[in-house]
């Protein structure tokens, strides 16, 4: 069984850019989470969705990041304009939602640097 | 609302010593806990969950933790430690089957020979 899929694995921009991240979650999965981890910090929660729609975002700074999941499968997450406190690893991860419901599965991440 | 603390932000033992990582929770319901290990540059690996069931739980690579509601913890242990065991390790309350997790801040284990 494929695991989770990210990319791009690492990523540097300038303050002030836009960047997007993509997340191929286990096939089957309805629920998607995405996590942001600040070096030194464990992950936080950004948006959880259930197939495609959101089921919370509220730790999400919607002035600057977005996020869908179109179809209820795929997700990509946007940042624009980039801030360098956005620097960190961006973290999905996917649930089946039955059977084994307390597992979640995660990517590999996404490394965000911002100049 | 529901909380985190990892007593200890690095930990070291010798091979074959016994490890133990510090987990105290806080949570208004039932909690359902976790401990995650990551390996750099990679994701978080589920090494066990406690889900109401067994107070004590066994995961892989010979890690088990123990739920003690009487204390709000659930700290991980391992009898014998091998170098593949360095990591960053975390522990992670829920609430309900789907809902999203909350984690502590984080255990660095260094394993020396």
């Amino acid at each position: 069984e494929a695991g989770v899929a990210q990319s791009p694995r690492y990523k540097i921009i300038e303050k002030r850019q836009s960047v997007a991240f993509w997340c191929n979650p286990i096939s089957g999965h309805a629920t998607l989470y995405w996590y942001q981890q600040i070096l030194g910090q464990g992950p936080k929660l950004l948006i959880q969705f259930q197939n495609n729609g959101v089921v919370d975002d509220s730790q999400l700074p919607k002035d600057r990041f977005s996020a869908e999941r179109l179809k209820g499968v795929d997700s990509t997450l946007k940042i624009q304009p980039a801030k360098l406190e956005d620097s960190a690893v961006y973290l999905c991860a996917s649930s089946p939602g039955q059977g084994n419901l307390y597992e979640q599965y995660f990517g590999p991440g996404t490394r965000l640097t911002v100049t | 609302a529901q909380s985190v603390t990892q007593l200890g932000s690095h930990v070291s033992v010798s091979e074959g010593a016994l490890v133990l990582l510090r987990c105290n929770y806080s949570s208004s319901v039932p909690p359902y806990l976790f401990w995650y290990v990551q390996y750099p540059n990679q994701g978080l690996q589920l090494l066990l969950k406690y889900t109401s069931a067994a107070t004590l739980v066994k995961g892989i690579n010979g890690f088990e933790a123990e739920f003690k509601k009487s204390e709000t913890s659930f700290h991980l242990t391992k009898p014998s430690a091998h170098m593949s065991d360095a990591a960053e390790y975390f522990c992670a309350v829920g609430h309900q089957a789907g809902t999203a997790l909350i984690f502590g801040k984080g255990t660095t284990l260094s394993v020396s020979s």
